[in-house]
């Protein structure tokens, strides 16, 4: 099955613990992209690959890193979480930027103490 | 960058018709509709491409003005599973896919 998968789901972490959360997508697409949701503001994106070893910065980068090694594989990470990046994240895959569909991954929920 | 979308939020019966706009400060290249369902991931609608070609969903149309920058998504006899908040994404020379702030919509018996 054509699809995008998240982990964790749920996470819930302390300010200044570094955390991880994977990215992962089945259907050979070269186009992968990190957003936040939060109430009011829609989705905001975060980071952005074009393709292996092309990273840019979305709209609101600041306090997260990504790298995209494998073609199928784009983490997004947090190496000091502050309370204000409680959000929900959604990984989203698609085969050109432009002109064609964004798969979305099922979203994690996270939230810094 | 953000694309502005209009109205915020919307009531109707089933049945019913709605309009949901999206208009940007800068030209586009394509506009994207999505909707996203309580505690779920966004999921394809529609995309509306500059020049005029139109990929989408069998059930819900769209115009794209390309000289006025806006985009409107047409909801025609409104179900109940059409509920849930929608969003425009639009991609101007930057390359970048911007979405609006959503508009929810709830369809009532």
């Amino acid at each position: 099955e054509a699809q995008v998968t998240q982990n964790p789901r749920y996470l819930i972490t302390v300010t200044g613990k570094k955390l991880t959360v994977t990215c992962s997508q089945n259907m050979n697409h070269e186009y992968m992209s990190w957003y936040r949701q939060d109430p009011g503001l829609g989705l905001r994106q975060i980071y952005y690959s074009m393709n292996v070893e092309v990273t840019d910065k979305g709209d609101v980068p600041e306090g997260y890193k990504v790298s995209r090694k494998e073609k199928r594989n784009f983490p997004l990470i947090l190496e000091s979480p502050s309370p204000n990046q409680t959000s929900l994240y959604f990984c989203a895959s698609s085969f050109q930027r432009q002109a064609d569909t964004q798969y979305f991954g099922p979203g994690t929920r996270l939230t810094v103490l | 960058q953000q694309p502005v979308q209009s109205p915020q939020a919307v009531i109707l019966r089933e049945g019913e018709d709605a309009v949901i706009n999206c208009s940007s400060s800068k030209a586009l290249y394509s506009v994207h509709w999505y909707r996203q369902k309580h505690g779920e991931a966004p999921v394809f609608l529609m995309i509306l491409l500059k020049g005029g070609e139109q990929k989408g969903h069998e059930k819900i149309s769209a115009s794209f003005n390309e000289k006025k920058q806006q985009s409107s998504l047409y909801l025609t006899a409104s179900q109940l599973s059409y509920s849930g908040t929608y969003f425009c994404g639009t991609i101007t020379g930057a390359n970048n896919l911007f979405f609006g702030t959503g508009t929810r919509l709830t369809v009532i018996p």
